[in-house]
């Protein structure tokens, strides 16, 4: 499809399991974003690429998050020994736009992965 | 700090009546922008519009109107005569020039439309 694509589209893990998440953006986009949504609350910045460069991961909540996004188009984020604070749905967004000082333009998300810890 | 705030957290409306989201902002940023995103069941977050904060007009689009007053830091959304299909849950969200990649959300504001 022309849409961003995310999988699995739902996760059960045991705490204490490695999870990765991935992520297909729209083609040709430059920036893309993950964000996570806990229930009943607004998406959470995570972190961010323009390419293959990861310019802002501030918004990881521990060292136990990590991204990639190796050549610039798919990405993966990958969750170490999960916590049951780790539920949640878990958004990714691309867009067309780039950090060179223009206006931050619409982001497109995909439906997002849903991460259930026990 | 940037933050969003979306004080109603639930509003139910009967069919073809007029509903107001509001949305307040902080930023220290003098240079800021606004969007408002729509998250219908699927969970796809839905870009409705974005407004840079030198561009105070108001904008209307359909049935869909924004008013931004930075007087009062408030970017309000109102949907005339709603429909059923614009039940959701609708999104405010700012972006500083300083840090325009990290774009902040509010807890967002779920409508129901009754038929």
């Amino acid at each position: 499809g022309a849409g961003v694509s995310q999988s699995p589209r739902y996760k059960v893990a045991k705490r204490g399991q490695d999870v990765a998440l991935r992520c297909d953006p729209i083609s040709g986009h430059v920036s893309l974003f993950w964000y996570q949504q806990a229930l009943g609350q607004g998406p959470e910045f995570l972190t961010y690429f323009q390419n293959e460069a990861q310019l802002d991961k501030s918004g990881l909540p521990s060292d136990r998050f990590f991204a990639e996004r190796p050549e610039g188009s798919v990405s993966t984020l990958k969750i170490q020994r999960t916590q049951q604070e780790d539920s949640a749905v878990y958004l990714c967004a691309s867009s067309l736009w780039e950090t060179s000082g223009s206006s931050p333009g619409e982001l497109f998300f995909g439906e997002g992965s849903r991460l259930t810890v026990l | 700090a940037q933050k969003v705030t979306q004080a109603q957290t639930e509003i139910s409306v009967v069919e073809k009546e007029d509903v107001t989201l509001d949305c307040v902002y902080e930023t220290r940023d003098t240079t800021y922008y606004l969007f408002w995103y729509k998250q219908p069941p699927s969970g796809e977050l839905v870009f409705l519009i974005r407004r840079n904060s030198f561009d105070e007009q108001n904008e209307i689009s359909g049935r869909y109107s924004w008013n931004f007053q930075k007087s009062t830091s408030s970017f309000n959304f109102t949907i005339t005569a709603s429909q059923v299909v614009d039940s959701a849950v609708y999104f405010c969200a700012l972006a500083g020039y300083s840090s325009a990649s990290k774009i902040i959300f509010g807890s967002g504001t779920r409508l129901s439309i009754r038929p």
